[in-house]
Formats: structure tokens, sequence, C-alpha cells
């Protein structure tokens, strides 16, 4: 069974660029989060999709951050424009369902902003 | 809010010690309890879980029990591996109809084993 994928693996912008990462979970998974971890912290939760709703966004800047899940399957995360502090890696996380089941985590992108 | 505290790392321990990576947390109603590993180079995976007061999750040699009455979770291994180097998080996610599934990490613990 295929795990998560995520791409691209790294990424390195200047501030005030824009930039997106692509999430496709595993097949028939409902549910699909997006974390980010800074260096030296847990993942954080930034939005959660079921099937293609969002459940939670409430610690998603949305002032500068977007994310959509066309058709309920794949998943794109973008940055507009990009800060300093956006400099993290972002996790795409994939479940059959809500609740206290294994998420299971693809590789994560990489972003550095100079 | 609900939050998890691990204790600091790096921990260093050398091939065959026995480990203890501290655990705590703060939380409404019953919370499910989760700890994940990440290998050099790998991602995120699940290590262990116990959904309950007094459940004993375990996994290749670790152990955690949930205990409510000191609202912790920590994590053990009798005899650990080079193996097993590792950074190590603990999480939970909310019990009940809340549950939705989002889980709340902490800061994770780096674990070296040296032969």
């Amino acid at each position: 069974e295929a795990g998560v994928a995520q791409s691209p693996r790294y990424k390195i912008i200047e501030k005030r660029q824009s930039v997106a990462f692509w999430c496709n979970p595993i097949s028939g998974h409902a549910t699909l989060y997006w974390y980010q971890q800074i260096l030296g912290q847990g993942p954080k939760l930034l939005i959660q999709f079921q099937n293609n709703g969002v459940v939670d966004d409430s610690q998603l800047p949305k002032d500068r951050f977007s994310a959509e899940r066309l058709k309920g399957v794949d998943s794109t995360l973008k940055i507009q424009p990009a800060k300093l502090e956006d400099s993290a890696v972002y996790l795409c996380a994939s479940t059959p369902s809500g609740g206290a089941y294994e998420q299971y985590f693809g590789p994560g992108t990489r972003l550095t902003v100079t | 809010g609900n939050s998890v505290t691990q204790m600091e790392g790096p921990v260093t321990l050398s091939e065959e010690a026995f480990l203890t990576i501290n655990c705590t947390y703060t939380a409404t109603g019953y919370p499910s309890l989760f700890w994940y590993v990440q290998y050099p180079g790998e991602g995120l995976q699940l290590l262990l879980k116990a959904t309950k007061a007094d459940d004993k999750g375990s996994n290749k040699g670790f152990e955690a029990t949930y205990r409510k009455e000191t609202t912790s979770f920590h994590l053990e291994k009798g005899s650990v591996q080079v193996s097993d180097s590792a950074v190590y998080f603990c999480a939970l996610s909310e019990g009940g109809s809340s549950n939705t599934g989002k889980l709340i990490f902490g800061q994770g613990t780096t674990l070296q084993v040296k032969p």
C-alpha cells in the first residue's frame, strides 16, 4: 500500500514570495491533516479536512495561508506572502476517519524562507 | 487548553541501558495518548497508543501506561539498541464526542544510543 506522498521535499524561497505544497493521502482515507513543525518543536495542526470539508482551521494564519482539498482526495497548502518565521517542515497526515486512529504521515516538505 | 510536556533532551544512553522518557499532559475529559517516533531521514510513525486510563500500549519492546491520576504516559524500554536512536514525540487527541483526531504534540525528545 502506498504511503502519504508529499512534494516538493525541499523548497527555498525569499520572504514575500509565494509557495505551494502538495499532498496525496493514502487511498480511501477520508481525513487529511496539515501540520507545521518548527525546528526543535513538535508538529502543530494547521488544518484538518474530512473529505473535502474543513473540520478545524483554527490555527491556520488565514491572512497568508490557504488550503484546499478538491474532490476529497489530494490537497494543496499555500503560503502567500511567506515570512521568515514560516521556515519549518510541513507535514501531511491521513487517516481513515477522525478519532483515535493512527495517523499516517508523509515525509514532509522542508521550507526555508530567506 | 490541552497540552503535552516531555522531558528535555537529548538523552544519551549506552546500548542495553534502561530508557525512560517522561511525558505529562493537561486535558479535559479522557484523551487518547500516543507515542510517535521519527527515525533519521524518515517520517513520523506511530510507536504505540492507549485510549483509556490504565491501558498499556506496547510495541517493539517499548511500553507506556496511561496514568490518569498522575496525567502521565511515560515511555520505557528495558534494553535500548543503537537502532532506537530517534526523536520521540508524546501526543494526545481529545476524547469523547469532541475527538476529531487532531493531535497535540510535545516538543520531542532526542534519544542517542551509543554502542
